[in-house]
């Protein structure tokens, strides 16, 4: 058990590009969350999947915004036609249950000129 | 919707000294759970301690320890015999309870910056 992959760490991207991040969380553990943290602020919540469901989604998610968990296991995000305000620290964790604390990913900082 | 206040954005300890880090916050919900997140310049965080709003002792966790006051919605964070290893930034946070249906996402406060003096 590795905990929580993220790939890429790092991704530069020119505005108005497509990118996509990946994270694998834990084996067993079956709920997966992404947030967005920007430079000195606490993580925002994002999305929310129990297995492949998607659960829960923040008003934060813009329609450029898609997650996708197929299967249950790993999840993408997807963020289409960037813009300059996207740049941030994507986070991702995973829990096993409902009441105990999440393990988060050691995130991916996207960065838009 | 819930709000979680750090008041602090920078405090200061000496080595070995105990420091303690404030935590408000603003629910209606009367079930919920509350942590504390660590995250180092390598900015993976780490869970360092966690309460049940219906628990009424306060959780500790080795020279972590916590003051949780529900009726002042107040959660603070006490560090005992800081170490230079405690150096980063901490962050509140809140989460529904399952009875409630509320979201299972956390809300995060704004962060403190604990610097360690050696």
């Amino acid at each position: 058990d590795t905990g929580v992959s993220q790939d890429p760490r790092h991704k530069i991207t020119k505005r108005g590009q497509n990118v996509t991040f990946r994270c694998d969380p834990i084996s067993e553990h079956n709920r997966l969350y992404w947030y967005r943290q920007t430079l000195g602020q606490g993580p925002e919540f994002l999305t929310y999947f129990q297995n492949e469901a998607q659960l829960e989604k923040s008003r934060l998610l813009s329609d450029r915004f898609s997650a996708e968990r197929p299967k249950g296991s790993f999840s993408t995000l997807e963020i289409q036609r960037t813009e300059q305000g996207d740049s941030a620290m994507y986070l991702c964790a995973s829990s096993i249950t409902s009441m105990g604390g999440y393990t988060f990913g050691s995130g991916t900082r996207l960065t838009v000129v | 919707a819930q709000t979680v206040t750090q008041s602090q954005p920078e405090m200061s300890v000496q080595e070995a000294e105990t420091v303690t880090l404030s935590c408000t916050y603003d629910t209606s919900e009367s079930d919920y759970y509350l942590f504390w997140y660590k995250q180092p310049p390598s900015r993976q965080m780490i869970l360092v301690i966690r309460q049940e709003a219906y628990k009424q002792q306060n959780a500790t966790e080795n020279r972590f320890s916590v003051n949780f006051q529900k009726a002042a919605k107040s959660f603070s964070l006490k560090i005992s015999d800081s170490q230079l290893g405690d150096a980063a930034m901490y962050f509140c946070a809140y989460r529904s309870g399952d009875s409630g249906g509320g979201a299972d996402g956390l809300t995060f406060g704004k962060g403190t910056h604990l610097i360690i003096q050696p």
